[in-house]
């Protein structure tokens, strides 16, 4: 497997602009979460799917941010406007029924 | 809500050195994981303990859970340079999430 594939590795863009973060998990794990990483506040829990239905959003920061998982092979995170405040390395990760988790490599955001 | 506490948040050390790294807990953990996360990658989990006073070993790296399970411990003996990383504890908030603590980032120096 080639573990879980996060796309693109890297995203500069400028404020207002809209941002969408692509995820394929591991083939057969039922849960997908999504997580922010900044040196100031750590890894911080966003969204979390479980068969592709959302559990858990109380992470996500404001209604500029929505996540959707269409299927049990995809997930975007997408944030519209975008701020400034908002560039940190976003990560995926998805496990298979309480098991432990298989992040991607991250996208690095950067909103200028 | 639990709060998960790292320390040190830094560690220096040099090669062949031995250390140790904490996360504690307010409240009794359900269970507790820790991931080393690389630079400019995901964490990757290093192991899971769930029993009260477990004891893990993964080569050169001991966990333990303590026995009220509200503490755990890594210890790395003989540090190596590729030991360097960000060394999170996580824990099963509630469903299936997790959440971490902020780290423990180590450097050993060749």
């Amino acid at each position: 497997d080639a573990g879980v594939i996060q796309s693109p590795r890297h995203e500069v863009t400028e404020m207002g602009q809209e941002v969408t973060l692509r995820c394929k998990p591991i083939s057969g794990h039922n849960s997908l979460f999504w997580y922010r990483q900044t040196m100031m506040r750590g890894l911080e829990l966003l969204i979390y799917f479980n068969n592709n239905v959302p559990i858990d959003d109380s992470g996500m920061p404001e209604d500029r941010f929505s996540a959707k998982m269409p299927n049990a092979s995809f997930s975007t995170l997408k944030i519209q406007p975008s701020e400034p405040r908002d560039s940190a390395v976003y990560f995926c990760a998805s496990s298979f029924s309480g098991g432990g988790y298989t992040f991607g490599s991250g996208t690095r955001l950067t909103v200028v | 809500t639990q709060l998960l506490e790292q320390s040190p948040q830094f560690l220096s050390i040099q090669e062949g050195e031995n250390l140790t790294v904490y996360c504690n807990s307010s409240s009794v953990f359900s269970s507790l994981q820790w991931y080393r996360q690389e630079p400019g990658e995901g964490p990757v989990l290093l192991v899971t303990v769930v029993t009260g006073g477990e004891v893990k070993k993964l080569k050169r790296l001991t966990f333990q859970f303590g026995d009220a399970r509200k503490d755990s411990s890594l210890h790395i003996t003989a540090a190596q340079p590729g030991d360097t990383g960000l060394y999170l504890c996580a824990e099963r908030f509630g469903g299936d999430d997790m959440r971490f603590g902020a780290g423990t980032r180590l450097t050993v120096k060749p």
